[in-house]
């Protein structure tokens, strides 16, 4: 089956990292996306890795490991502004079926 | 004005009444998806669309239909809506060259009393 695995809750203090994990199991896979959610907003892209690898965008990176079917987002200095849930999606692509799977989230909280 | 546009934004209805969710886009894309968000439960598809004769099936399909009028309408309704379709609802569109990100509408807060 398809599935992904994030925490789902993680606390981390103001000015320091965070790292949220992603373990995935799909049929057929594509690429490992993350999204950010805020209270009573949309989901909003923040980072893509299609390729093994770190990929970094200002003070978040995401980091994709094909063979253990793992990723992970990496916030720096982290703000208040940065408590949110964050969700891994993986595209799941295997003949016609081709769609977007997301995690159950992972709640972001930010303490001063 | 937003790329993806969701209509109603929230909505209260009864048990039993047929109701529709509008989503239009700007964006140009083929791809057209329905989300349900749950507490806990993250965001699980309902129906996609890769063009407008192309729809599908998503995990949670069951009580819902689509219709895509055109690449940029994608409508979801609930024929006879039943309280546990009480929910955030989303619509997003995305491009397959792209890794296919998802771009969000603001969503459909929807409750059945």
């Amino acid at each position: 089956g398809q599935s992904l695995e994030q925490p789902s809750e993680v606390t981390a203090v103001e000015g320091a990292i965070v790292q949220i994990n992603c373990t995935y199991q799909t049929s057929g896979f594509y690429g490992l996306s993350w999204y950010q959610q805020h209270d009573g907003g949309a989901p909003t892209f923040l980072s893509y890795n299609g390729l093994d690898g770190l990929e970094e965008t200002g003070r978040f990176s995401s980091f994709l490991s094909r063979s253990d079917s793992y990723g992970y987002l990496l916030l720096q200095e982290l703000q208040m502004k940065d408590s949110a849930s964050y969700f891994c999606a993986v595209r799941d692509q295997k003949n016609r079926d081709d769609k977007i799977i997301f995690g159950k989230g992972t709640r972001l909280h930010i303490l001063p | 004005d937003a790329d993806v546009t969701q209509t109603p934004r929230n909505r209260i209805t009864k048990t039993g009444k047929r109701i529709m969710l509008e989503c239009s886009q700007t964006k140009g894309h083929d791809r057209m998806y329905w989300y349900r968000q749950d507490p806990g439960l993250g965001l699980r598809l309902i129906y996609y669309s890769f063009d407008v004769k192309d729809i599908n099936k998503g995990e949670i399909s069951d009580g819902y239909s689509v219709s895509r009028q055109a690449q940029a309408k994608f409508s979801l309704s609930l024929e006879s809506a039943i309280p546990n379709q009480t929910a955030l609802y989303f619509c997003a569109t995305s491009d397959p060259d792209r890794g296919d990100i998802q771009y969000f509408g603001a969503g459909t807060r929807l409750s059945v009393l």
